[in-house]
């Protein structure tokens, strides 16, 4: 149990429809980053926030967007599903943005898009 | 650009040590991490390395890095089936805490 939870853990969407898939940080973690995992692959970073800001996106379409809240749970938004879409969405909080500062995963989002 | 590489699978007896290995290309990562994914788990962070070490040892696990010719190891000395995973090499990349992942390695462990 890492304390980072996220919902749902499973989706099914038509393509085209958006979607929002939502984390829960560990209690204190200030920053959020969120992943794309798809099968068979490595986790590719999205982007990441921290206290309320985005601070960093990687190579994501701008349909890709995401929130952080006052209480550091954070959303990803989706739109305009397509159907490489399908894959895992891990979220992971931290304490702080530093690379020595480890970051806790969730169990993920499994999407498939059909 | 960034890329890391790992072969995609590893069997090993129970009781054997594991080495899996990573490669991987932006010289400027300050840390390398592994991590371990089991079957409907998020990851878990094993271990890091900062990149003017080189080598890093945690009870069964032992981290060699060779910043020369951008490759890391995994050592995991006795080997036990709980051990069977998935196993990511990641690189930080960027200002941020922006992690790129390498593909991969299956660990099957045969009792």
């Amino acid at each position: 149990e890492t304390g980072v939870t996220q919902s749902p853990t499973h989706l099914i969407k038509t393509r085209g429809q958006q979607v929002t898939l939502r984390c829960s940080s560990q209690s204190g973690h200030n920053t959020v980053s969120w992943y794309q995992q798809a099968l068979g692959q490595g986790p590719q970073f999205i982007f990441q926030y921290y206290r309320e800001e985005e601070n960093g996106r990687g190579n994501f379409p701008p349909r890709f967007s995401g929130l952080q809240f006052p209480n550091y749970s954070s959303e990803l938004n989706v739109n305009a599903l397509e159907l490489d879409d399908s894959a895992l969405y891990l979220c992971a909080s931290s304490l702080g943005r530093g690379f020595d500062t480890e970051a806790f995963f969730g169990q993920g989002t499994r999407l498939t898009v059909v | 650009g960034e890329d890391v590489e790992q072969s995609l699978f590893l069997s090993v007896r129970e009781g054997d040590s594991s080495v899996i290995n990573c490669t991987y290309t932006d010289s400027s990562s300050t840390y390398l991490y592994w991590y371990k994914q089991e079957p409907g788990a998020g990851l878990q962070l094993l271990t890091y390395i900062f990149s003017n070490m080189d080598m890093k040892q945690d009870q069964r696990l032992t981290v060699l890095l060779n910043k020369k010719d951008k490759h890391l190891s995994l050592r995991i000395a006795d080997t036990q089936t709980g051990d069977s995973a998935i196993y990511f090499c990641a690189e930080d990349s960027g200002g941020y805490q922006k992690v790129t992942f390498g593909t991969g390695t299956k660990l099957q462990v045969i009792p």
